[in-house]
């Protein structure tokens, strides 16, 4: 069965980078028209998405946080890993990892997604 | 910049039938999307292509679009449906995802 679990420190320290790792089974990223993103929530708050990236190795990042985000992917190992630069107090968040179900280009949904970790910032 | 736009709030009581709306103008175009998530848990798809309903999902739950208003309907909710309920699309463009603001669905 489709499975991912994501992986990284629980907490940084603000300007650290936040490296996490997102491990997935089940499917392969070398699979058309699938691919992964990463999504996070804050406590208490809304989801928010963040970056994805597809077979094809095509990849799209969030306008406001471009700046700070890479993600690539390693498909040999099956891992999908985001970086975010800079680290603040309000990125704070429970950072998810879910797979990418893309219909056609530019139509694409969530259909599994990982537990979540959560990540503090705090000195 | 492309924002979805859905009511903070819902509630009903048992049996009664909620609809959460999600407003947005690239959703003529573009699918829309309902996840469910309970307290502490990981978002699941409700409905995805607008008004489809994935395995194991019950009937109770529908979809619906027209125009720039998609909307989620669950009908004679249950306690065991109270969630925050997030409406999901992409951008005109295609390259980037976006939530909604989220609907705490409040059933008692």
């Amino acid at each position: 069965q489709v499975t991912l679990k994501e992986s990284g420190p629980v907490l940084v320290k603000p300007t650290e980078t936040l490296t996490l790792t997102c491990t997935v089974s089940g499917f392969s990223l070398s699979n058309a028209r699938m691919g992964v993103s990463w999504i996070r929530q804050p406590p208490g708050k809304a989801l928010e998405w963040l970056a994805h990236i597809f077979s094809n190795d095509e990849k799209s990042y969030s306008t406001s946080l471009k700046s700070r985000l890479t993600i690539s992917k390693d498909t040999s190992k099956s891992q999908v890993v985001l970086t975010m630069t800079n680290m603040d107090p309000v990125d704070t968040a429970t950072y998810y990892c879910a797979r990418i179900e893309e219909l056609w280009f530019g139509e694409h949904y969530f259909d599994y997604w990982g537990q979540g970790t959560l990540v503090t910032v705090s000195s | 910049s492309y924002e979805l736009t859905q009511p903070p709030s819902v509630s009903v009581s048992p049996g009664q039938t909620a609809r959460i709306t999600c407003s947005g103008d690239a959703l003529p175009k573009k699918y829309a999307y309902w996840y469910q998530q309970k307290s502490g848990q990981a978002p699941v798809l409700v409905i995805y292509e607008d008004s489809k309903r994935p395995s194991g999902i019950p009937e109770r739950f529908s979809g619906s679009s027209s125009g720039t208003m998609a909307t989620l309907t669950i009908s004679g909710a249950q306690v065991e449906d109270e969630a925050d309920y997030y409406c999901y699309s992409t951008d005109s463009s295609g390259n980037h995802s976006l939530f909604g603001g989220g609907t705490k669905l409040t059933v008692l």
